[in-house]
């Protein structure tokens, strides 16, 4: 059973197009994150959920829209995709706020040609 | 400090040899320090999360400590074996989560 799951698990897509990435978490957990590991490979928070409530929402482009539908869903939606979203976007999930371990989905490799 | 630090940025030991790196965070609005393994191609793993200072956590051979006074945490390998070989990351909860770029251990068997 996969803990904390992406999809896809790759997309290409070309710029100015509009896609959404898929999170899903069946460990009962009531905070998901969203993160965007850059070229440098640092991994940068982009959202934050409790309880389906956004409570983290860093820098990040208005293209960018999290949207939780419950507490064990956490979807990505990128607007008008430009060529530096080339990333890879972790989802991970944890028990509770900050303080609290986290479980991270294997990520989904976004390339925008 | 401002940002979260990590030393060193890599590090190559011989199996069986015991190892430490450090990791420094803001100390001001301090609530957490997570320690993570994340190896080549798997997603990020958690080791620990510490939150009081003097905090000393233990995993089998992996074991850490935090000094929230003066912000910095050690992560310890005892007898590193090349499975521990991996990314090692920090990420400090202040007022924000902020992770280091991390140290990559490798274990020469």
């Amino acid at each position: 059973d996969t803990a904390v799951s992406q999809t896809p698990k790759y997309l290409v897509t070309q710029m100015g197009n509009d896609k959404s990435i898929k999170c899903e978490q069946n460990l009962g957990h009531d905070t998901m994150y969203w993160y965007k590991q850059d070229s440098k490979k640092f991994l940068k928070i982009m959202f934050s959920y409790n309880n389906k409530e956004l409570i983290i929402n860093e820098t990040v482009p208005n293209r960018f829209s999290p949207k939780s539908p419950d507490k064990a869903h956490l979807n990505l939606h990128i607007n008008s995709l430009e060529l530096g979203d080339s990333a890879v976007y972790f989802c991970a999930s944890s028990p509770g706020l900050m303080t609290y371990e986290q479980y991270f989905g294997p990520g989904t490799r976004l390339t925008v040609t | 400090i401002l940002n979260v630090e990590q030393s060193p940025q890599s590090l190559h030991v011989q199996e069986g040899d015991s190892t430490n790196f450090t990791c420094s965070f803001p100390s001001s609005n301090f609530y957490a320090l997570h320690w993570y393994r994340w190896e080549t191609a798997k997603s990020p793993e958690a080791l620990f999360v510490m939150t009081l200072n003097g905090d000393e956590k233990k995993k089998g051979r992996i074991s850490a400590t935090l000094n929230t006074k003066e912000g910095y945490s050690y992560l310890y390998i005892k007898g590193s074996q090349p499975e521990d070989s991996a990314t090692y990351l920090c990420a400090s909860y202040g007022n924000k989560l902020v992770f280091g770029a991390g140290t990559i251990l490798r274990v020469k068997s």
